[in-house]
């Protein structure tokens, strides 16, 4: 079973600042099989990158993920007022899983 | 634009039952697999259950295993997740995802990430 560590578990930054968030899995995923999403308090998950680096519809270019083997990062290059909320990486092998999410909030 | 709608929680006593139904249109439902993924309250996201579609492969994580059924009606483009034997761990919002799907020229092939989701329905299980 691969389980997936994110880190920071809190990140605080202010608008225009760039974000970096980490998705490390405990054993190499295959094909890059990592998805990142956004979701915001009340809210459903919001799917943003899959195959680690491919945008989903909708998902600004200021947003992009990249990475292989265990590590897979998500950069937001300059955080608008909406980036601000929880992010999860998932792995989409044998068995979907996802990380335990990184909560960006505004210093 | 793909909607999906779920229905069907509220509060069951352990060891009750409950059905989840999910309400999909905006898509051709029968041409995807489609997921249950659940959220604790205050918690991170939890796959549950998928099933392909044509609804003749399920999958299901191992904490819901022998306890819930995930089927699909594709006539009425609505998904169902059959919970029984209920625990207090199992409340949670459900939320109903149609799973991620990439074609090539020929052949197209399910990958489960889950790139449409619902608004959620809360299942609390507590006597």
């Amino acid at each position: 079973e691969i389980v997936l560590t994110q880190s920071p578990g809190t990140l605080s930054l202010s608008p225009g600042e760039r974000a970096t968030l980490s998705c490390r899995a405990s054993q190499s995923v295959s094909s890059s099989y990592i998805a990142w999403y956004q979701q915001k308090p009340g809210q459903a998950p919001r799917l943003l990158i899959y195959g680690a680096s491919t945008r989903a519809t909708g998902t600004p270019d200021r947003l992009s993920g990249s990475g292989s083997g265990t590590d897979f990062t998500l950069t937001i290059s300059r955080l608008e007022p909406e980036d601000f909320a929880v992010y999860y990486c998932q792995q989409y092998g044998v068995s979907p899983k996802f990380g335990q999410g990184t909560k960006v909030e505004i210093k | 634009e793909v909607q999906l709608v779920e229905s069907g929680g509220g509060l069951v006593q352990p060891g009750g039952s409950l059905r989840l139904s999910c309400a999909a249109s905006g898509f051709i439902f029968r041409n995807y697999a489609m997921a249950w993924v659940r959220q604790a309250p205050g918690k991170g996201l939890e796959w549950v259950s998928a099933i392909n579609g044509n609804g003749g492969g399920t999958y299901y994580a191992d904490s819901v295993k022998g306890r819930f059924t995930i089927s699909r009606d594709n006539s009425k483009n609505t998904l169902y997740l059959q919970m029984n034997t209920l625990r207090a761990e199992d409340t949670a919002v459900y939320y109903c995802a149609k799973v991620g799907q990439e074609c090539s020229s020929t052949s197209c092939y399910s990958y489960h990430y889950f790139d449409y989701w619902g608004q959620g329905t809360l299942v609390t299980v507590s006597s």
